[in-house]
């Protein structure tokens, strides 16, 4: 079954960098792009990143372009997402998902599934 | 301050019908498909519609969603005590080239 798994969270000082994973499995990772969208506590969902099927198109929400590195290895089937000067602003459970909807149009995609996070703390 | 504007709140009782709306603007929702989350604190999200009103396979039909202008909604039929969660509506917002979340609607089951 299509699986994602999230990994590489912790607790991390401001400015600092932390590097997440998510491995991908039950499906051809290299035909689906990808998204990682976080959730701060108490907070809502906030989309973070999403890199394309084959690597060549990254869009970032503003808050984090400059700082984070959305990339995948297609050979390991891993997404991964370089977080540089990191803010205590950045807490967050970090989720990848699947981009769904086959097509080269941003917003006819969906996500599904979604993997079950890794919780990242900003604290000095 | 969420570019989709959810109530933070909804409730009802079993085998009510409620409603949740996502109003948002010509960027996001006039011009582009609404999506709708489930997600229970602790789980993964769940896809519940795609492209404004599809169900995805398992997802029952008393999920169904609509979309005018630049609002949309989900409404939740016969409700159960099980669909007590965070409902989230997103879109592509093109003048943010990115995806945006609503802020979330808890949903209660009295």
């Amino acid at each position: 079954q299509v699986q994602l798994v999230e990994s590489g969270g912790g607790v991390v000082q401001p400015g600092r960098s932390l590097r997440l994973s998510c491995a991908a499995s039950g499906f051809t990772f290299s035909s689906y792009g990808m998204h990682w969208v976080r959730q701060a506590p108490g907070k809502g969902l906030e989309w973070v990143a999403l890199i394309w099927n084959d690597g060549s198109i990254k869009y970032y929400t503003d808050s984090v372009k400059g700082r984070f590195t959305i990339s995948r290895d297609q050979s390991k089937n891993t997404l991964s997402l370089q977080m540089n000067s990191l803010r205590v602003e950045d807490t967050a459970m970090y989720y990848c998902a699947r981009s769904v909807g086959g097509t080269a149009v941003p917003g006819t995609d969906w996500f599904d599934p979604w993997g079950q996070g890794t919780l990242v703390t900003v604290s000095s | 301050q969420s570019v989709l504007t959810q109530p933070p709140s909804a409730s009802g009782t079993p085998g009510q019908r409620v409603t949740i709306s996502c109003s948002g603007s010509s960027s996001n929702i006039g011009s582009n498909y609404v999506y709708w989350y489930q997600h229970l604190p602790g789980t993964a999200p769940k896809l519940l519609i795609y492209r404004n009103n599809q169900r995805p396979s398992g997802v029952p039909d008393r999920f169904s969603g609509s979309k005018s202008g630049t609002s949309a909604s989900l409404a939740i039929s016969g409700l159960r005590s099980e669909d007590e969660a965070d409902y989230y509506c997103a879109v592509w917002d093109d003048s943010l080239s990115g995806w945006v979340f609503g802020g979330g609607t808890k949903l209660t089951v009295l």
